[in-house]
């Protein structure tokens, strides 16, 4: 059973439009949310987190909007850049818990130039 | 941030062999280090964390007979992979929780493990 889902497995955007990759979660005490970026054979890295007392959080091109009614997240990039092809994750968490990350499956963009 | 490096990058095997990969916390004291384990196209599926000074929390399903991790200091655990078969041929990651509320972890660059 999957509590985190990330049902589209790739999308392509052109250069300088806007990228939005979307996350479903299923445990409604999920109540922190992160998205990871990872290149090919290395670690994810940190991108940018929201916590459940918040519906929007930016940071430069990237901005999460967390709708917890409809246990939906979303990760907008803008303007995509040939460099943000990746693959993204979505991970959620219980804030002060035991700090495990349940992650998706990922999202595989492509910004072409 | 945390920087998080692994050893091996790569390590190539033969079945029944065991294969050793260390994690180490460079510029972070880490109580807690989690391991993951990705198959191509899958998540990252969190396989065990890592307590130092005392026994990893495993998660359902994993053996750990079969994964051995120690984390006898703040900045190190090893996962030790023990007679390797070939469908534990996978990319293994580690991570260094920070402790704080925010539950963000910093993650080393991955060990990809060929069993053969």
């Amino acid at each position: 059973d999957q509590q985190v889902k990330q049902n589209s497995p790739s999308l392509s955007v052109q250069e300088g439009r806007i990228s939005i990759l979307n996350c479903d979660y299923t445990n409604s005490m999920f109540d922190y949310f992160l998205w990871y970026k990872k290149y090919p054979a290395e670690g994810p890295t940190f991108l940018i987190s929201i916590s459940s007392i918040k519906d929007k959080n930016e940071d430069g091109r990237f901005t999460v909007f967390l709708n917890k009614s409809a246990k939906h997240l979303s990760l907008h990039i803008v303007p995509s850049q040939p460099g943000d092809s990746a693959v993204y994750f979505c991970a959620a968490a219980f804030q002060g818990g035991s700090e495990k990350l349940v992650f998706g499956k990922g999202t595989k963009l492509t910004v072409n130039p | 941030g945390a920087v998080v490096s692994q050893h091996p990058s790569r390590v190539i095997c033969k079945s029944g062999t065991s294969v050793k990969i260390e994690c180490r916390s460079l510029d972070f004291q880490a109580t807690t280090m989690f391991w993951y384990r990705q198959f191509p196209k899958q998540s990252l599926m969190l396989m065990a964390t890592s307590n130092e000074g005392s026994k990893a929390t495993y998660e359902q399903g994993v053996e750990k007979d079969k994964f051995l991790i120690n984390h006898a200091s703040l900045t190190l655990s090893t996962l030790t992979v023990t007679s390797a078969h070939p469908e534990d041929s996978s990319f293994y990651i580690c991570s260094v929780g920070l402790q704080s509320s925010y539950n963000e972890q910093f993650f080393g660059p991955g060990t990809r493990l060929t069993v053969l």
